[in-house]
């Protein structure tokens, strides 16, 4: 099956850094790539949506100039946290799937194995 | 406004007991609907789709437009069952069942 990677696994920043986290499709070109954020023995939330080469569309709530995401090429989508702050402190996940044309379905979101951030 | 709905935040049944999980969504719309699964410490992944009609793990999931529903069920629950499943349609996830099957 597909393989979504994300780079770092685990990152531990001090409070008002920005960190960055990778997300790759390695071995398909994702049509959208997606952030989530999982707080413990919580549920997936939906940060924003990513299309390669458009702007990423965020949830209501989700502030997009604190999570900064870039989408600039089809295998690759970035996340910016910046200015963190310790209630930043979570599980980020990325996934990504890819529209079917002769569906006309978009197939399963292949996911990322998350990372966690911990900000002091 | 949440699409997917899944009632249940925590199941717990006996091994060889049947479960079923229940999803409803709300979308005016071909849906397209899928289950993911996490297990404990690994990454989500997806246990079924209902454009598929398969069944994974003894697991089949049915589509019910007249009561938009997508439930996720299994006749006899295996220990190894054990684990986080959600339900999907269009990027909308469920808030996930958690779901116990003791020995």
């Amino acid at each position: 099956g597909a393989v979504v990677s994300q780079h770092p696994s685990w990152v531990i920043c001090k409070s008002g850094t920005s960190v960055k986290i990778e997300c790759r499709s390695l071995d398909f070109q994702a049509t959208t790539m997606f952030w989530y954020r999982q707080f413990p023995k919580q549920s997936l939330m939906l940060m924003a949506t990513s299309n390669e080469g458009s702007k990423a569309t965020y949830e209501q709530g989700v502030e997009k100039d604190k999570f900064l995401i870039n989408h600039a090429s089809l295998t690759l989508s970035t996340l910016t946290v910046t200015s963190a702050h310790p209630e930043d402190s979570s599980f980020y996940i990325c996934s990504a799937r890819t529209w079917m044309e002769d569906s006309l379905t978009y197939n399963e979101q292949f996911f990322g194995p998350g990372t966690r951030l911990t900000v002091l | 406004a949440q699409r997917v709905t899944q009632p249940e935040k925590l199941l717990s049944v006996f091994k060889g007991a049947p479960v079923e999980l229940k999803c409803n969504y709300s979308y005016s719309g071909s849906p397209e609907l899928f289950w993911y699964v996490q297990y404990s410490r690994q990454r989500l992944q997806l246990l079924l789709r209902h454009i598929s009609r398969e069944s994974i793990k003894g697991f089949t999931a049915d589509l019910n437009k007249g009561e938009t529903s997508f439930h996720l069920k299994k006749p006899f629950a295996q220990e190894e069952d054990s684990a986080m499943y959600y339900c999907e349609d269009k990027l909308s996830f469920g808030a996930g069942t958690t779901v116990t099957v003791r020995a």
